[in-house]
């Protein structure tokens, strides 16, 4: 278990630029969630996939939000045309199927956008 | 719909002080409860759960108990250490295995 990898660990670019973030979930996990975190807020949901199906996308994502996970593993998540209110440190988790299971999350990709 | 609502903070007591942070919640269904912890500098960790009624989950010395009539989750430790300090966050998992945070609450522990 090598725990759940994200990269980069910070992004910096500038306004109307696109980013994509890559998140390694635990192998053997077949969820995958994508969750944003702004200063002294809680996580808050943005999508979930199981294997490489998507099952939600969360209503508050703008079309210029995208996420993938081809082939069931790793995820990316696409950020298009970013905006200064992107800025938030993006935070990936895996688990196992299941309500009684707990995530693991990675360290998160911090998001600046000038 | 769901959601998981918890004291504010910053939460400041001193060393071997006796710690409570509220929770309440409303979900539909009888949801999985957790505590999850952030230490400076570290990623979210679990650090208790519980999964139906009345169960008590445990942890390096926290303990929380699900409470269905108060459809609360509070968070305690008879003595905190310095090291306890960190931001908790309070959460549900809903039918669909969404898992819902509440907003945090930071706890400083003075030596």
């Amino acid at each position: 278990d090598t725990g759940v990898s994200q990269n980069p660990r910070h992004k910096i670019t500038k306004r109307g630029q696109n980013v994509t973030f890559r998140c390694d979930p635990i192998s053997e996990h077949n969820r995958l969630y994508w969750y944003r975190q702004t200063l002294g807020q809680g996580p808050e949901f943005l999508t979930y996939f199981q294997n490489e199906a998507q099952l939600e996308k969360s209503r508050l994502l703008s079309d210029r939000f995208s996420a993938e996970r081809p082939k069931g593993s790793f995820s990316t998540l696409e950020i298009q045309r970013t905006e200064q209110g992107d800025s938030a440190m993006y935070l990936c988790a895996s688990s196992l199927q299941g309500v009684t299971s707990p995530l693991h999350f990675g360290n998160g990709t911090r998001l600046t956008v000038t | 719909g769901n959601s998981v609502t918890q004291m504010e903070g910053p939460v400041t007591l001193s060393e071997e002080a006796f710690l409570t942070i509220n929770c309440t919640y409303t979900a539909t269904g009888y949801p999985s409860l957790f505590w999850y912890v952030q230490y400076p500098g570290e990623g979210l960790q679990l650090l208790l759960k519980a999964t139906k009624a009345d169960d008590k989950g445990s942890n390096k010395g926290f303990e929380a108990t699900y409470r269905k009539e108060t459809t609360s989750f509070h968070l305690e430790k008879g003595s905190v250490q310095v090291s306890d300090s960190a931001v908790y966050f309070c959460a549900l998992s809903t039918r669909d295995d969404k898992i819902i945070f509440g907003k945090g609450t930071r706890l400083h522990i003075l030596p």
